[in-house]
């Protein structure tokens, strides 16, 4: 089936960088999507959304850009911290063909180490 | 606002006994959501509840069920716990009103349960 992917799962970058977390998407049909950060022991918290309608959203440190010709979404951290060491995950939202029902599908995550 | 509160935060079961997780929103939330996450599987959906006094099987329901007791509080019992049910169980919430609308997800600190 269809699904959401990610293309690094461990990303290293130096405290300071500017850091970038990419998600692939299959299902042209999708029109919303999320980004997660998970730390160590914690659940899932929420970071930023964007809609298909829109190809840029800009949050405090953080921004998504949606590229929907290649179905591409990436997070982007300005200057990252230690703080922002964690697992990232995509989730996209896409309606079920025939059905009006609408799928939540999480990505399995990226490894954000931040080097001091 | 607490968000979503779960309890307990770690339990040590054997193999056939029982227990029930339980989850707690304040945002006045419509839907609530139980996932466990294992390694390299990402989130997965156990049982979700649309509203008070509705459930529907998620992604993996074999092996436990669910009861939303009121709009805040949704419980997931496991009625006898297997090793295979060793996993981190998180809670969710979130504005949707039905199966037709999804919308940000907001997790608890999860449960990490050990079955021996």
């Amino acid at each position: 089936g269809e699904s959401v992917g990610l293309h690094l799962p461990t990303l290293s970058v130096q405290e300071g960088d500017n850091s970038i977390i990419n998600c692939a998407y299959s299902n042209s049909a999708s029109d919303y999507f999320i980004w997660y950060k998970q730390e160590s022991g914690k659940g899932p918290q929420f970071i930023i959304d964007i809609r298909s309608n829109m190809d840029k959203r800009q949050g405090q440190r953080v921004t998504v850009l949606l590229n929907k010709t290649v179905k591409h979404l990436s997070l982007q951290i300005a200057a990252t911290q230690p703080g922002d060491s964690a697992v990232y995950f995509c989730a996209e939202i896409t309606p079920i063909m025939d059905t009006g029902r609408r799928a939540l599908t999480f990505g399995s995550g990226t490894r954000l180490q931040v080097q001091p | 606002n607490a968000g979503v509160t779960q309890t307990p935060k770690f339990q040590v079961l054997k193999t056939g006994q029982s227990m029930t997780l339980q989850c707690a929103q304040d945002m006045n939330h419509n839907s609530m959501y139980w996932y466990r996450q294992d390694p390299g599987m990402g989130l997965r959906l156990i049982y979700y509840s649309a509203s008070e006094g509705t459930t529907d099987k998620g992604e993996v329901p074999n092996g436990y069920n669910v009861s939303r007791l009121n709009k805040r509080e949704f419980s997931l019992r496991l009625e006898s716990a297997a090793p295979s049910q060793t996993s981190v169980y998180f809670c969710a919430s979130s504005e949707a009103r039905s199966l037709r609308d999804q919308e940000t997800q907001y997790f608890g600190p999860g449960t990490r349960l050990l079955v021996l």
